[in-house]
């Protein structure tokens, strides 16, 4: 059964400081990883997406990296700001599954003025 | 707007209530998916529609829920006889076909249900 763990569970930083958050999945056989923001009662907006087959993926201050074989992505946050603070979550897409995204717990940012 | 939209945002009912919620998609999107979410949880996987044809089930939808999606385009989850357990944040997300950003899920903003 495939598991996700995010970690840390929460993170508090002062702004201006590059940090990276961590994803583990134990079955490395996915389609894709993608990463998500959730701000408090709110819906998820996509971020990253990463196919199987990719290492990284860029997107203004953040990097998302993939390695398959050890069953890990990384979500690298450059300088960060006030405005990044949410919950991030990151979730598999199985092989041969393409509806069911597996999703860790998330971690919760903090980024202090 | 053009993302997905979902109503109502937030449902308070008594147990042993039906309560439905609608979805509706990007609308190039055909690929639509129902999602749950209790505090502090990741969402978990509920259904999967291609179109009007539903294409997968998680064991977590109990003959209580049923979701449709009759012409493919919004879909509706509908909750029989709620009990508290049901109180969660319901997630739908849509994405599209074809080889441009395979797989790819996009959300809206949720509903969120109280069951009193």
């Amino acid at each position: 059964k495939q598991e996700v763990t995010q970690i840390p569970a929460a993170l508090s930083v002062p702004e201006g400081e590059n940090l990276v958050l961590n994803c583990s999945f134990t079955d490395s056989a996915i389609y894709n990883l993608q990463w998500f923001r959730q701000d408090p009662g709110k819906g998820l907006t996509s971020l990253l997406l990463i196919q199987s087959s990719q290492r990284e993926q860029t997107s203004g201050r953040l990097n998302a990296s993939l390695d398959k074989s050890s069953g890990r992505s990384t979500l690298y946050i450059a300088a960060s700001q006030p405005g990044d603070s949410a919950t991030y979550l990151c979730a598999v897409n199985l092989s041969g599954s393409q509806g069911n995204l597996i999703f860790g717990k998330g971690t919760k940012l903090s980024v202090k003025p | 707007d053009t993302g997905v939209s979902q109503d109502p945002r937030h449902k308070i009912t008594k147990r042993g209530q039906n309560v439905t919620f609608r979805c509706d998609p990007i609308s190039e999107h055909n690929r639509l998916y129902w999602y749950r979410q209790t505090l502090g949880q990741g969402p978990e996987f509920l259904t999967y529609f291609q179109n009007e044809a539903q294409l997968e089930k998680s064991r977590l939808l109990s003959d209580r829920f049923s979701a449709e999606r009759p012409k493919g385009s919004f879909s509706t989850l509908e909750i029989q006889r709620t009990e508290q357990g049901d109180s969660a944040m319901y997630l739908c997300a849509s994405s599209p076909t074809g080889t441009w950003v395979a797989g790819e899920l996009f959300f809206g903003e949720g509903s969120r249900l109280t069951v009193l």
